[in-house]
Parts: C-alpha cells; structure tokens; sequence
C-alpha cells in the first residue's frame, strides 16, 4: 500500500469548465476528507465520508462542488461551472476511525484561468 | 469558533538553536491537537499529537489547557528539520466528527 492517492495531480482549466478529482484511500481506511488549500494558508475542511455516506459539508463547499464515495472505497470531487476563485490545491486524507491520524494524499493542484 | 492560531509565518534559527513553533487555539470541548509538517516537495505528514506523549525526530509539545497552547520545541535544530509546519485540532464538538482545523502554517528555516 502506497498511501492515499490522487489523481490527477495537476489540472488547468477554463472558466466555467468542470473539473473532477478522484481521491484512492489507504485500503480498510473507513473515513475520507477532502480539503482545499490556497495559497498561504492552511489546509480548510470541505467534506468527510464514513463509508459511503457523506456525513458533513462545509460552508465553504458551494452547491458547484459535490462528492461522491460510491461503495465506501475511492471518492471523487467535482466542481461545476469553475470560477478562478477555485484555484487551490484540493487535498484527501483517509483514517481508520474518528480522532485519529489523518494520511494525507499529495493533492490535486487546479488552476482556473 | 473553533480556531488555530500560529502568529509567526517564518521563524529562522541556526543550526544548534533552540526552536518553538507557537500555536494557540480556541476550542469549546476537549481537543485533540496535532502537528503536521510538510518537507519541501513532500505531501503532509503526521509528526505527533498530543495523546500520544512521544517525541519525534527530537520535537516534543506540551498541551496548556490553561494557556491553550501547543507549542512545537526541538532543543537542537538540524537543517533537515526545514519544513512547513501546521498545528491542526480536532474534535467533537457542534456536530463536527474529527475533521482537522488547521493553522495557517508556520515555515522553519534551519540556516547551517
């Protein structure tokens, strides 16, 4: 197991294009998360998974950004109709549990020109 | 609100020096408090938490309930402790389930 993956790991885009990120957990890692960061800043909590169930959003997750974790294994995160504003890095973490360490993926870096 | 403060964004010693990367936080409940850091080109990484009472690659933290404070130390600093560092809580409080509130980050520079 190589640790919690992303794909992909660049993406550049136009305004008003969709986007799609896909997230692959550590395998038996039962919690997911998602978070963006821009620049100069830390890491800010989008969303979370227990399974495959979405249990909590931020505000900051605008109704063009939904997620998916079909079957509780990999998730993707699709932004709509993008806005130069979403330019961020987009990171995943999983964990086996609540209060526990997180692993964090190498994240998905987008540009939205 | 639930927040993460780390006042200083660089902090640069020498090598030898003692280092304290400072984070304060604001939280209604019992927190878990972590630190992560991120080597340059690296993704970000666990280097501990407070439950655990360990020391790793020489850094310890100390949880201030009083002070709510969970201050980064390392006695001697080396270069390769050169990194960004993020002090995150997490929680259960307002619903919320584990995710991490991070700080905006604090960047060592270690000099030779």
């Amino acid at each position: 197991d190589t640790g919690v993956s992303q794909n992909p790991r660049h993406k550049i885009t136009k305004r008003g294009q969709n986007v799609t990120f896909r997230c692959d957990p550590i395998s038996e890692h039962n919690r997911l998360y998602w978070y963006r960061q821009t620049l100069g800043q830390g890491p800010e909590f989008l969303t979370y998974f227990q399974n495959e169930a979405q249990l909590e959003k931020s505000r900051l997750l605008s109704d063009r950004f939904s997620a998916e974790r079909p079957k509780g294994s990999f998730s993707t995160l699709e932004i709509q109709r993008t806005e130069q504003g979403d330019s961020a890095m987009y990171l995943c973490a999983s964990s086996f549990g609540y209060l526990v360490t997180q692993y964090f993926g190498p994240g998905t870096r987008l540009l939205v020109l | 609100a639930q927040r993460v403060t780390q006042p200083e964004k660089l902090l640069s010693v020498f090598k030898g020096a003692p280092v304290e990367l400072k984070c304060n936080y604001s939280y209604s409940g019992s927190p878990e408090l972590f630190w992560y850091v991120q080597y340059s080109r690296q993704r970000l990484q666990l280097l501990l938490r407070h439950i655990s009472r360990e020391s790793i690659k020489g850094f310890t933290a100390d949880l201030n309930k009083g002070e709510t404070s969970f201050h980064l130390k390392k006695p001697f600093a080396q270069e390769e402790d050169s990194a960004m560092y993020y002090c995150a809580l997490s929680g259960n409080y307002g619903g919320s389930q584990g995710n991490l509130i991070f700080g905006k980050g604090t960047k060592l520079s270690v000099k030779p």
